[in-house]
């Protein structure tokens, strides 16, 4: 079982709607990340969280909003979403930043209608 | 930019098999090199972190070696199973303040026949 929790699984929604994809570690790691997947392509990064502060955004549309309200928990909201960002969204922990390995959850495969 | 390229893209071997998996990176700068197994639709699974100043690593049947000086690593499995089938994935990071990215190749695809 993996030590990143991410809800939900799957997520259907269409351009106008707003979700919310959730993240959950228990292993007091103070660096979490979201990664972003096309099929059959690597991840990529999106975000990177330190100690509850924004790090880096690689140039993410405004689209998806990242928020990490504690510790534990990463959240990365949706609006106004297009097909090409249907994905599968992964999150990843590690104690604190650079420092390795990174934990990934098992994602939220992302389907934009 | 670090470029990481795995070689082969796929690979399909009998049961019981060795076999080495191959990843390059462009900038020998980096900080450590970490091998990933990604089942379908799954997230990924850390199998084994290499730092910058060792040489290898190993775990059970897995074993992975770093040469920084010329870029490369493998991963060896030894002994291949049905169950190793799965797309392996290697990442490096960078060696800077800003290096928090885990860079990936694009994996090799691996499948173990009975």
């Amino acid at each position: 079982d993996t030590e990143v929790t991410q809800t939900p699984k799957h997520l259907v929604m269409g351009m106008t709607n707003k979700k919310s994809l959730k993240c959950e570690q228990h292993m007091g790691h103070r660096a979490m990340y979201w990664y972003k997947q096309k099929a059959k392509k690597p991840p990529e990064l999106m975000f990177v969280y330190s100690y509850e502060k924004l790090s880096i955004n690689e140039s993410v549309p405004s689209r998806f909003s990242p928020e990490c309200p504690n510790s534990s928990l990463l959240n990365l909201h949706l609006h106004a979403l297009q097909p090409e960002d249907s994905a599968l969204y992964l999150c990843a922990s590690s104690q604190v930043v650079r420092a390795q390995p990174q934990h990934f959850g098992d994602g939220t495969r992302l389907s934009i209608l | 930019k670090q470029e990481v390229t795995q070689i082969p893209a796929a690979l399909s071997v009998p049961e019981g098999e060795n076999l080495v998996l191959n990843c390059s990176f462009t900038d020998s700068a980096i900080y450590n090199l970490q091998w990933f197994r990604q089942d379908p639709g799954k997230g990924l699974t850390s199998l084994l972190l290499i730092q910058s100043s060792q040489r290898e690593q190993t775990s059970g049947r897995l074993n992975a070696s770093l040469d920084k000086s010329s870029g490369r690593s493998t991963l060896y499995i030894a002994a291949s199973q049905p169950g190793d089938s799965a797309t392996y994935l290697c990442a490096v990071i960078k060696n800077s303040n800003s290096g928090y990215a885990l860079n990936f190749g694009k994996g090799t695809s691996l499948l173990v026949t009975p």
